[in-house]
């Protein structure tokens, strides 16, 4: 069974300052990639993912990330916080062999943005 | 059609009773999945449809639970006989085909007491 690795429950910004939410995968096949926001009370947006070709994608609201296969790894970084990045961030994968469309989600990455 | 709407916001119950949540995905995509939401964790995925058809369930969906989808469009989550451990906000989302990445609702929040 696959599974997601998110380091770190909690992580604390200043404003200006880069912002990095490591991402790990557990599967013998590389998944599809995916990093969603979810500020309070509100559904998942999708920031980007990863499905094949270029291993630096780019996303909304200024983020990027990084399939690294050999690190199993999908890191998402913003050179520049802003205080509307505070929220929580999930990254999620699906296995690009199964018929369904299921996403296994990590636990989240709380992100707390100072002035 | 903006996007997935999800019926209602937030409902409080009390334990024993049922509940029925409602979802309408965005009207071209054929596949609709439900997600449940504890506090501090990842959704974790219950079961998706494929127009009418329910494909896929998780071992997470008791015999409390379930889920329709009858003419292809809308769905409803049933939870019968709450417990106080299926608090948590019910998610649901939806896609077109395999096309790679959902749309998600703003989702139910249920607090049983």
């Amino acid at each position: 069974a696959q599974s997601v690795t998110q380091l770190g429950s909690h992580v604390s910004v200043s404003e200006g300052a880069l912002v990095l939410l490591r991402c790990n995968y557990s599967s013998s096949v590389p998944p599809y990639l995916f990093w969603y926001v979810q500020y309070p009370n509100q559904g998942l947006q999708l920031l980007l993912k990863y499905t094949t070709g270029a291993t630096l994608v780019k996303g909304i609201n200024g983020f990027e990330a990084e399939f690294k296969k050999s690190e199993t790894s999908f890191h998402l970084t913003k050179p520049s916080a802003h205080m509307s990045d505070a929220a929580e961030y999930f990254c999620a994968v699906r296995r690009r062999e199964a018929a369904g469309n299921k996403l296994t989600f990590g636990g989240g990455t709380r992100v707390l943005v100072k002035p | 059609d903006t996007g997935v709407s999800q019926d209602p916001r937030h409902k409080i119950t009390k334990r024993g009773q049922n509940v029925t949540f409602r979802c309408d995905p965005i009207s071209e995509h054929n596949r609709l999945y439900w997600y449940r939401q504890t506090l501090g964790q990842g959704p974790e995925f219950l079961t998706y449809f494929q127009n009418e058809a329910q494909l896929e369930k998780s071992r997470l969906l008791s015999d409390r639970f379930s889920a329709e989808r009858p003419k292809g469009s809308f769905s409803t989550l049933e939870i019968q006989r709450t417990e106080q451990g299926d608090s948590a906000m019910y998610l649901c989302a939806s896609s077109l085909g395999q096309g790679v990445g959902y749309t998600f609702g703003s989702g139910t929040r249920l607090t049983v007491v």
